[in-house]
């Protein structure tokens, strides 16, 4: 069963700060992607990462796959209450005939303003 | 927005009732996939249709079973309910063929709460 741990799973912060939240597994997925979810609303994608040691701008938003495509970070630039949510990585694994999406249990961020 | 739709948004159901939640996907998108997001945890895959057929299954019982229409909606049954089934139901749909592993678009999901 492969598994991705994401931590730190509850972060609190105030605006203006910085914070990096990590996402690690013990296998190698073809691509991994992050998400955000707001409370009631499903997750959205925010970025797909493929290529071992890739990096990924969006806006104050910066994203890492290791080398070995089996972790990533997430790093948020100067923090707004605007990015508060759920981070979940999910790592992408192509089967005979269908893909699927591996999930961890998400970190909570709280930016307080 | 993301152009999928699901159906009802709450509900609340006994131990042993069955419960049939609905989704529709964008116009286009041949790939629908559901799976379950217990509180606190990350979404769960339950199964994953491609043209109307099932073609891949997460770890869930013969209890929860799905259809797909060609009009692009498509259903999750769940029989014989238990309170473990208390979750949050997403669905999620995808332009790619089945095998490519490209960005999925999620529903709002359906809160089911069984006593």
């Amino acid at each position: 069963t492969q598994l991705l741990e994401q931590s730190p799973q509850f972060l609190s912060i105030q605006e203006g700060e910085n914070l990096t939240v990590y996402c690690n597994s013990s296998s190698v997925f073809s691509s991994l992607q992050w998400y955000r979810q707001e409370p009631g609303e499903g997750p959205v994608l925010l970025v797909t990462v493929v290529t071992g040691g890739e990096v990924k701008k969006l806006k104050r938003l910066t994203f890492q796959f290791g080398d070995a495509r089996k972790d990533s970070s997430l790093h948020i630039t100067a923090a707004q209450p605007g990015d508060t949510g759920l981070y979940l990585c999910a790592g992408a694994t192509v089967n005979s005939g269908y893909s699927t999406l591996t999930f961890g249990k998400g970190t909570m961020l709280l930016v307080s303003p | 927005e993301t152009g999928v739709t699901q159906s009802p948004t709450h509900l609340i159901k006994t131990r042993g009732q069955q419960v049939t939640l609905r989704c529709s996907s964008q116009s286009g998108h041949n790939t629908v996939s559901w799976y379950q997001q217990a509180l606190g945890q990350g979404p769960q895959f339950i199964f994953q249709y491609y043209r109307e057929e099932e073609n891949g299954r997460g770890n869930f019982p013969p209890r929860f079973s799905g259809l797909q229409f060609p009009n692009y909606s498509s259903e999750l049954n769940v029989n014989a309910l238990e309170l473990d089934d208390s979750a949050l139901y997403l669905c999620a749909s995808s332009p790619g063929l089945a095998g490519v592993a490209g960005e999925l678009f999620f529903g709002e999901g359906s809160r089911l709460t069984v006593l």
